[in-house]
C-alpha cells in the first residue's frame, strides 16, 4: 500500500533562507508524487508533481522537488523563502488503480520569520 | 469566478441532526471528490465520482451519502451527526479519474455540538 511520511510537522525559516520540507514515500509500484500547498482558510492547490519523467520537478512560486528512488524521498525546496510562503504543505502519493485517489502525508506547517 | 465552490463555508449543528454540503465545479471536469481534514490537518479521501458514477468509496460510515445529480455537482449528506464528524470537508475535482491534479474548494468547517 502507498503511504507518505513528512518529517517535521513544523518548519521555521527566516525570510530569504533556504526552505527544505521533507517527504518520504512507500509504494509497491512506481509512484506518482505531489506537493500541495494550503494557505489559511483555503483549499489545497498543486505546487508540482512527479510522474516518472525528469527527477527534478519545478513547480510554481519557485519551488522544486527532487525524486530520489534510492532514498524513497521527494523533498521540496525553495532557495529563498518569502513571507507569502507561510502555509501548510502536503506531500501526496497516487494510489493504485488509476482512480485519481491521493494519499496525503500529515502536512508540514512552514513559518517564515522576518 | 470560483472554480470549485462549496456551501456552506461554516456549519454548526447539534448531534443527531442531518445536514448537507453542496459542491459545484465550473471547470468541465469529469471527476469530483470529497476529502475530510481532521483537527490534526490529516486529509483523507471519502468518495469520488466520475461522470456521476461512484468510483471510490472509502471506509466511511453509511451515515454519509454522496449524491451527484450531474458531473458538475457532488453533494454530501450526513445523517445523525456525531461529535467525531467535526472536521473540514473539502470538495475537489479533476479533469478525469486518472488525473491527480486536483482543484480544491475552500472547505466547509463542520462543528457538531
Amino acid at each position: 500500500a502507498q503511504s507518505v511520511t513528512q518529517l517535521g510537522s513544523h518548519v521555521s525559516v527566516s525570510e530569504g533562507a533556504l526552505v527544505l520540507l521533507r517527504c518520504n514515500y512507500s509504494s509497491s509500484v512506481p509512484p506518482y508524487l505531489f506537493w500541495y500547498v494550503q494557505y489559511p482558510n483555503q483549499g489545497l492547490q498543486l505546487l508540482l508533481k512527479y510522474t516518472s519523467a525528469a527527477t527534478l520537478v519545478k513547480g510554481i512560486n519557485g519551488f522544486e522537488a527532487e525524486f530520489k528512488k534510492s532514498e524513497t524521498s521527494f523533498h521540496l525546496t525553495k532557495p529563498s523563502a518569502h513571507m507569502s510562503d507561510a502555509a501548510e504543505y502536503f506531500c501526496a502519493v497516487s494510489g493504485t488503480g488509476n482512480t485519481g485517489k491521493l494519499i496525503f502525508g500529515q502536512g508540514t506547517t512552514l513559518q517564515v520569520k522576518p | 469566478d470560483t472554480a470549485v465552490s462549496q456551501t456552506p463555508k461554516y456549519l454548526v449543528t447539534q448531534m443527531g441532526n442531518d445536514k448537507s454540503i453542496k459542491c459545484e465545479q465550473n471547470l468541465g471536469h469529469d471527476t469530483m471528490y470529497w476529502y475530510k481534514q481532521d483537527s490534526k490537518k490529516f486529509l483523507k479521501i471519502m468518495f469520488s465520482y466520475n461522470n456521476k458514477e461512484l468510483i471510490i468509496n472509502e471506509t466511511v460510515p453509511n451515515r454519509f451519502s454522496p449524491k451527484s445529480p450531474d458531473k458538475a455537482h457532488l453533494n454530501l449528506h450526513i445523517n445523525s451527526l456525531e461529535l467525531g464528524d467535526s472536521a473540514v470537508y473539502f470538495c475537489a475535482s479533476s479533469q478525469e479519474a486518472t488525473n491527480e491534479k486536483l482543484f480544491f474548494g475552500s472547505g466547509t468547517q463542520l462543528s457538531v455540538l
